[in-house]
């Protein structure tokens, strides 16, 4: 059973415009949230994390908003582009689970020049 | 390089067949993890380990073993190859509620 949805397998956007990726979850342990960028033929990399005692964190184009009453979070990239194009995943995190992540099954964004 | 390498990066084998994945991590690291990335279900948590000879499974272990003599090395075993594990295989580790991710390995089962 996923626990951690990504429901858009993909994404289009203009250069410059904002995209805007969600990922909703069903276990309300989860108390820590990543979203990871993946490049073909690399593994995914590390962009931003959330944890559940704040609503939003930003980091330079890139902001994560938690709604935790929705189970629900998401990516913003402001102003997106053409490097932003990638694979992105939502991961979550629970307390005393051995520092398992439970992975979404990924949003492919494309920034069109 | 630091960092975490993976070995081979493709791989091609016959079904029936054992493969082993190398997976190597230069920052001592104690959590390491394996997972496989397939279309529609992202990455799934197949083994991990909570430090050397500590190994737990995953979502879906079946079909593969693992060990950790050394915190530095976890390798991944495919006793008997079979075609449903035909997919890409990422080994990482976690350092402060961050993982890091090797470049992965294209695991083809003929």
């Amino acid at each position: 059973d996923q626990q951690v949805k990504q429901n858009s397998p993909s994404l289009s956007v203009q250069e410059g415009r904002i995209s805007i990726l969600n990922c909703d979850y069903t276990n309300s342990m989860f108390d820590y949230f990543l979203w990871y960028k993946k490049y073909p033929a690399e593994g995914p990399t590390f962009l931003i994390s959330i944890s559940s005692i704040k609503d939003k964190n930003e980091d330079g184009r890139f902001t994560v908003f938690l709604n935790k009453s929705a189970k629900h979070l998401s990516l913003h990239i402001v102003p997106s582009q053409p490097g932003d194009s990638a694979v992105y995943f939502c991961a979550a995190s629970a307390p005393n689970t051995g520092n398992q992540f439970y992975f979404g099954t990924g949003t492919s964004l494309t920034v069109i020049p | 390089d630091a960092g975490i390498t993976q070995s081979p990066r493709y791989k091609i084998t016959e079904t029936g067949r054992q493969v082993t994945l190398m997976c190597h991590q230069t920052w001592s690291h104690s959590y390491m993890f394996w997972y496989r990335q397939d279309l529609g279900h992202g990455l799934r948590l197949i083994y991990y380990s909570a430090a050397a000879d500590i190994t737990d499974k995953g979502e879906v272990p079946d079909g593969y073993v693992v060990s950790r003599s050394k915190t530095e090395n976890f390798p991944l075993t495919l006793e008997s190859a079979t075609r449903s594990q035909t997919s890409v295989y990422f080994c990482a580790s976690t350092y402060s509620y961050e993982q890091y991710f090797g470049p992965g390995t294209r695991l083809t089962v003929t």
